[in-house]
C-alpha cells in the first residue's frame, strides 16, 4: 500500500462549487504539505502544517482553505472554484526537521475546473 | 528571494547516452538540494539530495554534487536508459523558512531505444 494517499486521483467540476482534496498517509510523519503543479512550472507551495494546531501559508493559499483533522490527514479546500485553479495538486509530508528532512509526495489529484 | 533555474527540455537522448541536467539556485542561507523524478502519471519522488557544500548525493546510477562556489546541483547521469523518460526537478530548502521546497520548473527528458 502507498504511504501518502490521495483523493480523488481525478476531479471535473465547475466554476464556483467547493471541492475538498483529501490526502492521508501512513508514515506517521508530523509536517505535511499541499503543492500545486502547472505545466511547465515547478510546484508551488499552497499550505503547510508542522503538527495538528499548527497550519501555515504557502506562497500561493489565496483561494484555498486546508484541515489537519489528525496526524495522518491533511485536507485542501477550494471554497469557490475558478478555472486558473486547473492544476495537479500534491500532497507530501516530512520527516525529521532540520538538515536530512525529506519530502515524500502522493501520487496527485489532477483537478479541472471548467 | 530564494529561487532555482533548471535547463529547460524537452531534452531527448537515445539510449545509453550521457546525461547532464543543469540546476543553479540563488538562496539567502544553507539550502539542501535535491533532484525529485516524475514518472508519467506519478507523483515526484526523491532521486537523490545534498545537505552542504562538496557533498555528492547519488542514486540509481545518478549523481550531483553541491558546488557552493558556482551555486550549482547538476544532475548527471553515464548512461541513460529508455526507463529514465520522466521530468526532473531540482529543488532546494532553506531551513528557516519553514522547511519547504522550492522548485525549478522541471526538464522533460526523453530516453528513445
Amino acid at each position: 500500500d502507498a504511504d501518502v494517499t490521495q483523493t480523488p486521483r481525478n476531479r471535473i467540476t465547475k466554476t464556483g462549487k467547493r471541492i475538498m482534496l483529501e490526502c492521508s498517509q501512513t508514515k506517521g510523519h508530523d509536517r505535511m504539505y499541499w503543492y500545486r503543479q502547472d505545466p511547465g512550472l515547478g510546484l508551488q507551495l499552497i499550505y503547510y502544517s508542522f503538527d495538528v494546531k499548527d497550519i501555515n501559508k504557502g506562497e500561493i493559499s489565496d483561494g484555498y482553505s486546508v484541515s489537519r483533522q489528525a496526524q495522518a490527514k491533511f485536507s485542501l479546500s477550494l471554497e469557490s472554484a475558478i478555472p486558473n485553479q486547473t492544476a495537479l495538486y500534491f500532497c507530501a509530508t516530512s520527516d525529521t526537521a532540520g538538515e536530512q528532512e525529506t519530502q515524500y509526495f502522493g501520487p496527485g489529484t489532477r483537478l479541472l475546473v471548467l | 528571494g530564494d529561487s532555482v533555474t533548471q535547463m529547460e527540455g524537452p531534452v531527448t537522448l537515445s539510449e545509453e547516452a550521457f546525461l547532464t541536467i543543469n540546476c543553479t539556485y540563488t538562496a539567502t542561507g544553507y539550502p539542501s538540494l535535491f533532484w525529485y523524478v516524475q514518472y508519467p502519471g506519478e507523483g515526484l519522488q526523491l532521486l537523490l539530495k545534498a545537505t552542504k557544500a562538496d557533498d555528492k548525493g547519488s542514486n540509481k546510477g545518478f549523481e550531483a554534487t553541491y558546488r557552493k562556489e558556482t551555486t550549482s546541483f547538476h544532475l548527471e547521469k553515464g548512461s541513460v536508459q529508455v526507463s529514465d523518460s520522466a521530468v526532473y526537478f531540482c529543488a532546494l530548502r532553506v531551513y528557516n523558512q519553514g522547511g519547504k521546497l522550492i522548485f525549478g520548473q522541471g526538464t522533460e527528458l526523453s530516453v528513445k531505444p
